[in-house]
């Protein structure tokens, strides 16, 4: 089975830059995931990583360290509409049929003025 | 990405009664994903859905509870059965993005109140 861990709330200002770590137990690993989610809204994906090192996708970036079993998720230049939940998810293999999202539990970030 | 048109978008039910959500995608999928959210907390797989198949769930979730059909490729339903309070949850479905296994698409959700 999987697990992850991530914490459950991060407070930063706008124009700061925040970091949000993810740290999973995996019997299977094929890459670690982010999504987002505004307050009454639908998880939207961010960011990927499925080899180590760092993907970048404007103010944010993801980055992987599989030896370590840990990944996070940082955004640069916040601003207010990033406050919402995001969520690491790692994908655990169904068969051969290309396997199933897990998410963590997900991190609250507040950005405040 | 995937258009996916979930509903009803919320509702408030009784003890004991039954609702089915629909899903509708604007594409052909072969997985189709129920998840449930319950308030304030992450996203917890139900089940897969597979098109001419029978879903596979979950641990804690039973076909009795929540069934699920998969008549094409581009819909599904899930109903959630003889509701109880804490069956008030989002529920969403979701499917895998053109751009791999690792991003899914999700539905706006439905979010429902047992009374």
């Amino acid at each position: 089975g999987q697990s992850l861990e991530q914490p459950s709330e991060v407070t930063a200002v706008e124009g700061a830059i925040v970091q949000i770590n993810c740290t999973y137990q995996t019997s299977g690993f094929y890459g670690l995931s982010w999504y987002q989610q505004h307050d009454g809204g639908a998880p939207t994906f961010l960011s990927y990583n499925g080899l180590d090192g760092l993907e970048e996708t404007g103010r944010f970036s993801s980055f992987l360290s599989r030896s370590d079993s840990y990944g996070y998720l940082l955004l640069q230049e916040l601003q207010m509409k990033d406050s919402a939940s995001y969520f690491c998810a790692v994908r655990e293999k169904i068969y051969n049929q290309g396997g199933k999202l897990i998410f963590g539990q997900g991190t609250e970030l507040s950005v405040k003025p | 990405s995937a258009v996916i048109s979930q509903k009803p978008s919320r509702d408030i039910c009784q003890r004991g009664t039954s609702l089915t959500i629909q899903c509708q995608v604007d594409s052909q999928v072969t997985m189709m994903f129920w998840y449930r959210q319950q308030p304030g907390q992450s996203l917890t797989l139900i089940a897969t859905a597979n098109q001419g198949s029978e879903a596979t769930y979950e641990s804690g979730f039973v076909i009795d509870k929540f069934p699920i059909s998969r008549p094409n490729l581009t819909f599904s339903t899930l109903t959630v059965s003889n509701m109880s309070p804490e069956d008030s949850s989002i529920y969403l479905c979701s499917v895998r993005g053109i751009s791999g296994a690792n991003v899914l698409t999700f539905g706006a959700g439905s979010r429902l109140t047992v009374l």
